[in-house]
């Protein structure tokens, strides 16, 4: 089926540090969302994309939606150690395709 | 804040014994849907209801899964008998009413076969 390829697919960084990821697929997506997780607990939707180009943000947390449509960039700046976890990024493939299918995940570890 | 509920949080059991989650969607969230999750690895889904009714259980196996949402509201899913491969979580999802682009997921239910 089809694969987000998400990375880098873990991070170690300090607290008050800028975190960059991405979301790339061989396919046109239509919607990208964005997910956190928390260790034993549900995936917790952060940003929503609905069009190319776009750029949302939510409190420290920025993402867009990549001009190609095959790719998804999620930033979060001065990081804290709730930030802590691991995301995923998730798309709709085709209108009318509306399985959600999410990516590999990226580890993110902030080191004390 | 409104939230996807889940029951039990943990399962263990023996395989070839029969098991049930059972989830509680957001209210007023028409679409209803069963991920699976492997550690280390995203959800994938299982089946998806639009209402009662099954939208999508291409990914179910039906041999041993089996999922009711006979009133629309909340779901129940079964796996009966239960093989040491079905360890894994197990992610009920909602969404509004006339979107299924925002997916709010409950806290799941690890299951781990014995």
């Amino acid at each position: 089926g089809q694969q987000l390829n998400q990375s880098p697919q873990s991070m170690f960084i300090q607290e008050g540090e800028d975190v960059s990821m991405n979301c790339t697929s061989s396919s046109i997506f239509n919607t990208w969302l964005w997910y956190k997780q928390d260790p034993g607990e549900g995936p917790v939707l952060l940003i929503a994309l609905y069009k190319a180009g776009e750029l949302t943000s939510n409190g420290r947390l920025t993402a867009q939606f990549g001009i190609t449509r095959k790719d998804s960039f999620l930033n979060i700046s001065a990081s804290i150690p709730s930030d802590v976890g691991i995301y995923f990024c998730a798309g709709f493939l085709n209108f009318g395709n509306e399985k959600l299918t999410f990516g590999t995940g990226t580890r993110l570890t902030i080191i004390p | 804040e409104a939230e996807v509920a889940q029951s039990p949080r943990y399962k263990i059991t023996e395989k070839s014994q029969a098991v049930a989650f059972w989830c509680d969607p957001i209210s007023g969230h028409a679409t209803l849907y069963w991920y699976r999750q492997i550690l280390g690895q995203g959800p994938e889904l299982l089946v998806q209801f639009q209402d009662e009714s099954v939208v999508d259980d291409s990914q179910l196996p039906k041999d041993r899964f089996s999922a009711e949402r006979l009133k629309g509201v909340d779901s129940t899913l079964k796996i009966q008998p239960a093989e040491l491969g079905d360890s894994a979580m197990y992610l009920c999802a909602s969404s509004p009413t006339g979107t299924q682009y925002e997916q709010y997921f409950g806290p799941g239910t690890r299951l781990t076969v014995t």
